[in-house]
């Protein structure tokens, strides 16, 4: 089957580095992404990988590793704005999404 | 970036009647369409994908009668959800992928229905 984990809360503190983690197992691989989505709110975009290796975008870095299955969201200067659920997705060879149960991130002051 | 926006935002309505809510992509074509309900603390759930100019396809467990989705232009999709019931109270997201292939999707804002 088709399975997607990542942890289902975290806690970090604002000005701190928090690594959220991803492992997938799907039929096919057509890429990841990674969205952040607040209560209430639609999902937004952050990033898309489908090669090996770490992207980076301001504050937010995704890195990718096909073979172990593995990503990574790495958010650095965390500010209490960043308090929110990070969804791992990744698309199938079918260019369908997969979507990952989320991790809800808590920033304390 | 791509935007797409839902309307209504919020809707309120009594049980047995019909609710129809639109998304459009506003700054780009959208070949396909997606629709996903979520329920309070759960991730999506993808209800159907919809190509422009042919027939929505469902997901398993999703009844196409009660709702329905037309995707009659490459940026106008509308699902309606028919005879809704308490139950149908959910929050209604639509995105917009540019492509068939491995563009991103974009999210609308999301629609909030309350049945009464």
């Amino acid at each position: 089957g088709q399975n997607i984990d990542q942890p289902t809360e975290m806690t970090a503190t604002e000005g701190a580095i928090v690594q959220i983690n991803c492992t997938y197992q799907t039929s096919g691989f057509n890429g990841l992404f990674w969205y952040q989505q607040h209560a209430g709110e639609a999902p937004t975009f952050l990033s898309y990988n489908v090669l090996d290796g770490l992207e980076e975008k301001g504050r937010f870095s995704s890195f990718l590793s096909r073979s172990k299955g593995y990503s990574y969201l790495l958010l650095k200067e965390l500010q209490m704005k960043d308090s929110a659920s990070y969804l791992c997705v990744v698309m199938d060879s079918n260019y369908q999404l997969i979507w990952g149960a989320g991790t809800k991130l808590i920033i304390k002051p | 970036g791509a935007v797409v926006s839902q309307h209504p935002s919020r809707v309120i309505c009594k049980s047995g009647t019909s609710v129809k809510i639109e998304c459009r992509s506003l700054d780009f074509q959208a070949t396909t369409m997606f629709w996903y309900r979520q329920f309070p603390k759960q991730s999506l759930m993808l209800m159907a994908t919809s190509n422009e100019g042919s027939k929505a396809t469902y997901e398993q467990g999703v009844e196409k009668d009660k709702f329905l989705i037309n995707h009659a232009s490459l940026t106008l999709s509308t699902l309606t959800v028919t005879s809704a019931h308490p139950e149908d109270s959910s929050f209604y997201i639509c995105s917009a992928r540019e492509g068939r292939g491995r563009e991103t999707q974009y999210f609308g804002p999301g629609t909030r229905l309350l049945v009464l």
